[in-house]
């Protein structure tokens, strides 16, 4: 079946340093492909997405790019700030037979220090 | 504002009591979730609608049970089956339009503690 693989946390990192957050996954066909983020007593809100190969999701500084030949989806920002603290999750889903659900990987809580 | 609300935000029940959250949505979505989460497994997919009256179980639905009365309710009841129900309850919907998938919009969550 469908699994995500992200990298475990916690990731502690200070104002201004460079983020990378791991991620892998397996699963049949062409999947989409997302990163949502939860800050702390709250639902998950949509980061970025891509729903095929070789494209590049963006959205307030973070960006991942969808490499079929290694099935990831890396989550990057150049410039992380306080404000980043959260916890972040990849999941994907299918376009097709099984385009119901969302598989999550386990999160990848992030803190950034002043 | 369109969205998803869930409530009540925080829930306590008594051991052998079962206990009902709310979702209702206004984003005129087909497909609505109830996923569980606890501390370091990620999310995990209870149940699923993609229409009114029709429902399926997700991977770990023993233990609740769910309806879809209305397109925009699906509330989910927490048994006295469920052995291990304290954790995040968040819900969730998403256009269903075939094989053309769209991301997921989420309710700010629910959590249920046994007391």
């Amino acid at each position: 079946g469908d699994s995500v693989t992200q990298m475990e946390g916690p990731v502690t990192l200070s104002e201004e340093a460079f983020l990378t957050i791991n991620c892998t996954y397996t699963a049949t066909g062409y999947p989409s492909l997302f990163w949502y983020v939860q800050y702390p007593g709250e639902g998950l809100q949509l980061l970025l997405k891509a729903t095929k190969a070789d494209d590049k999701g963006s959205n307030k500084g973070f960006e991942a790019t969808y490499r079929k030949e290694t099935t990831s989806f890396h989550l990057e920002k150049g410039s992380v700030q306080v404000s980043d603290s959260a916890v972040y999750f990849c999941a994907l889903s299918h376009s097709g037979g099984s385009n119901y659900k969302l598989t999550f990987g386990k999160g990848t809580l992030l803190t950034v220090n002043p | 504002d369109g969205g998803i609300t869930q409530s009540p935000k925080y829930l306590f029940r008594k051991e052998g009591q079962n206990v009902t959250l709310s979702c209702e949505q206004n984003l005129n979505h087909d497909a609505m979730y109830w996923y569980r989460q606890d501390p370091g497994q990620g999310l995990r997919l209870i149940y699923y609608s993609q229409i009114v009256n029709d429902f399926q179980k997700g991977d770990i639905a023993e233990g609740y049970s769910v309806s879809r009365e209305k397109k925009e309710s699906f509330p989910l009841t927490v048994t006295s089956a469920q052995k291990n129900p304290t954790a995040f309850y968040l819900c969730a919907s998403s256009m269903d339009w075939g094989t053309d998938f769209t991301e997921a919009f989420f309710g700010q969550g629910t959590r249920l503690t046994v007391v």
